[in-house]
């Protein structure tokens, strides 16, 4: 199987900035994601690492360390809008295979004025 | 506009009844998954097509069932041997992708479908 660890809650001030980690244990790895999803909605796409080092994107940024199976989400000005659910996910290829996505459990964040 | 569509958004059923969940795209993806996310838990993957006419079972496909007669279609059949059928149900779809990966393997969601089951 596949082991994919985030904590389950975090909380932080609006303009503050927040990192959300993710460990994984996965044969196959050929990519992480990064999806936030509100409640009671589906999840949309952040971001996406596939090889070591930082992705920015905006506020957001993602970073990657195949090594060390570790990846972060970080969240800079925080907004409360930015309040949700953060999942990792982690695409495994193996034999026939292919583009498998494997979630953790998600990361609720609370941004408070 | 491009997209996947889940209908409907909620549904409810009495327990011992077969409930299908429909899911479609127009996205051209070959790939398409169907998630149960309860409270507290992450996406759990119920089943998963990678083309048209073949698709394979996930963590928690006992008492589910699924076709993928078209490629645009891949409709979810909970059936009264699911124990625990109340939950959000989503559809997803993603280009399968070759074994290189890419950015544009991320995969799509639909709004999903809340089921409940009384």
């Amino acid at each position: 199987g596949q082991n994919i660890d985030q904590p389950t809650e975090m909380t932080a001030t609006e303009g503050a900035i927040v990192q959300i980690n993710c460990t994984y244990q996965t044969s196959g790895f050929n990519g992480l994601f990064w999806y936030q999803q509100h409640a009671g909605e589906a999840p949309t796409f952040l971001s996406y690492n596939v090889l070591d080092g930082l992705e920015e994107k905006g506020r957001f940024s993602s970073f990657l360390s195949r090594s060390k199976g570790y990846s972060y989400l970080l969240l800079k000005e925080l907004q409360m809008k930015d309040s949700a659910s953060y999942l990792c996910a982690v695409r495994v290829d193996r034999g026939s295979t292919l583009g498998r996505l494997y979630f953790g459990r998600g990361t609720q964040l609370t941004v408070w004025p | 506009d491009g997209g996947i569509t889940q209908s409907p958004k909620y549904l409810f059923r009495k327990e011992g009844q077969n409930v299908t969940l429909s899911c479609e795209q127009n996205l051209n993806h070959d790939a398409m998954y169907w998630y149960r996310q309860d409270p507290g838990q992450g996406l759990r993957l119920i089943y998963y097509s990678q083309i048209v006419n073949d698709f394979q079972k996930g963590d928690i496909a006992e008492g589910y069932s699924v076709s993928r007669e078209k490629k645009e279609s891949f409709p979810l059949t909970v059936t009264s041997a699911q124990k625990n059928p109340t939950a959000f149900y989503l559809c997803a779809s993603s280009i399968a992708g070759p074994l290189g990966g890419g950015l544009d393997t991320e995969a799509f969601f639909g709004q999903g479908t809340r089921l409940t089951v009384v």
